[in-house]
């Protein structure tokens, strides 16, 4: 069975310019999640989607991220324009159910220069 | 609201090695404790986890025990190997209603032969 996987594992972006990282879940995962890990601190919460639903979209920094999951299947998190703070490893996840264990992917390392 | 604090790093031991990373935490209820590692290039996978006070979760020779008292998730292994070099992340998820996940900043480990 497949795992959780992210396209691109790296992007180098510069200021202003859009970037869209793209996650597609374990099949038939429901539940999918984005975190990130900015400049090596905590792994933090930024959204969930159950199908192509946003269950909780309360760690979204500001509007200059959308996300976005439709069918149900792959998710993709958009930043536009990008900011150099935004740098950072963004990590997607999903679950059968929100109590049962989560897979991570492995990244997509984002530099904003 | 939730926190997770954690040893920071980077910690570099011997092979056999005794390892601890410290691991204290803020929460309102019972929440369930985490600890996730990330191995070069790949994804976050659970390490072990325990869901109630006074539980030991162990895998791969590390273990970790609830101490509510404490607040406390320290991570132990009793002799390390050079394949244990990752990141540890201690991670915690509320008994709440939003049960999304709280990570700490993670601790680099380098175990050298």
């Amino acid at each position: 069975e497949a795992g959780v996987t992210q396209f691109p594992s790296h992007s180098v972006i510069e200021k202003g310019q859009t970037v869209t990282l793209r996650c597609d879940p374990i099949s038939g995962h429901d539940n999918l999640y984005w975190y990130r890990r900015v400049m090596g601190k905590e792994i933090k919460f930024l959204l969930h989607f159950v199908k192509e639903s946003k269950q909780d979209e309360s760690g979204m920094p500001n509007n200059r991220f959308l996300a976005e999951r439709t069918g149900g299947t792959y998710s993709t998190l958009k930043v536009q324009p990008a900011e150099l703070e935004d740098s950072g490893v963004y990590f997607c996840a999903s679950s059968q159910d929100r109590n049962q264990k989560r897979y991570f992917g492995p990244g997509t390392r984002l530099t904003v220069l | 609201g939730n926190s997770v604090t954690q040893m920071e790093g980077p910690v570099t031991l011997s092979e056999e090695a005794f390892l601890t990373i410290n691991c204290t935490y803020t929460a309102t209820g019972y929440p369930s404790l985490f600890w996730y590692v990330q191995y070069p290039g790949e994804g976050l996978q659970l390490l072990l986890k325990a869901t109630k006070a006074d539980d030991k979760g162990s895998n791969k020779g590390f273990e970790a025990t609830y101490r509510k008292e404490t607040t406390s998730f320290h991570l132990e292994k009793g002799s390390v190997q050079v394949s244990d070099s990752a990141v540890y992340f201690c991670a915690l998820r509320s008994s709440g209603s939003a049960r999304q996940l709280t990570f700490g900043s993670g601790t680099q480990l380098t175990v050298l032969p």
